[in-house]
């Protein structure tokens, strides 16, 4: 069956530090990979989207990785903020252009 | 404020009781998805609109629940008998039809701050 797994346990680490995010998946073949942020009581913010022939895609202190054949999107966060504190959510593209969610993974940076 | 809103932000109801959402997307958007999430867990996919055209909705949990986007704009959806597994945020999102986005965005989809469902 068709499965998208996050780290389950949240993620502490120290301000100033790189936070990384592992999102793998089964039995998909998905043509892009999102990344989007959560906080809680509200709606999922899109971050970053790669698509199966790029490697890696950035965006300011963000930083995505897609390998195919290890079926996994590494998420890195740099130099990151207290702000940065959210659940961040991998989500892939089935068909029909709709987003597959994964739980999502719990990030806590500490000053 | 021109983001996706969602009413009632948040519904408390009695079991068998049927509740209907609104959803109002990002006005030049001619995509409209719906989603579940329970606590824990990512956002579950329901159903989605192209203008006014339903194009997927094998996913709606059961013939309880039901969408509608009647004119391509605004869209509701409708739990009938609501039963408590029911209890959820709900969640609604708008995109533009890929086709027409740049690149980089593909199916970016802007999300609103979902409607809380409690069911007694």
């Amino acid at each position: 069956s068709q499965k998208i797994e996050q780290n389950s346990e949240a993620l502490n680490i120290q301000e100033g530090k790189t936070a990384t995010l592992t999102c793998n998946y089964t039995n998909y073949s998905p043509a892009y990979l999102q990344w989007y942020r959560q906080d809680p009581g509200r709606g999922p913010v899109f971050l970053l989207l790669i698509r199966e022939n790029e490697k890696e895609k950035r965006k300011e202190r963000l930083k995505v990785t897609f390998d195919t054949t290890l079926k996994q999107s590494l998420f890195h966060i740099t130099a990151s903020q207290p702000a940065d504190s959210a659940t961040y959510l991998c989500a892939l593209v089935s068909g029909y252009s709709t987003l597959t969610f994964g739980k999502g993974t719990m990030l806590l940076v500490s000053p | 404020d021109t983001g996706v809103s969602q009413d009632p932000r948040h519904k408390i109801t009695k079991r068998g009781q049927n509740v209907t959402f609104r959803c109002d997307p990002i006005s030049e958007h001619n995509r409209l998805y719906w989603y579940r999430q329970t606590l824990g867990q990512g956002p579950e996919f329901l159903t989605y609109f192209q203008n006014e055209a339903q194009l997927e909705k094998s996913r709606l949990l059961s013939d309880r629940f039901s969408a509608e986007r009647p004119k391509g704009s605004f869209s509701t959806l409708e739990i009938q008998r609501t039963e408590q597994g029911d209890s959820a945020m709900y969640l609604c999102a708008s995109s533009v039809n890929p086709g027409r986005q740049p690149s980089f965005s593909y199916n970016e989809q802007f999300f609103g701050p979902g409607t809380r469902l409690t069911v007694l």
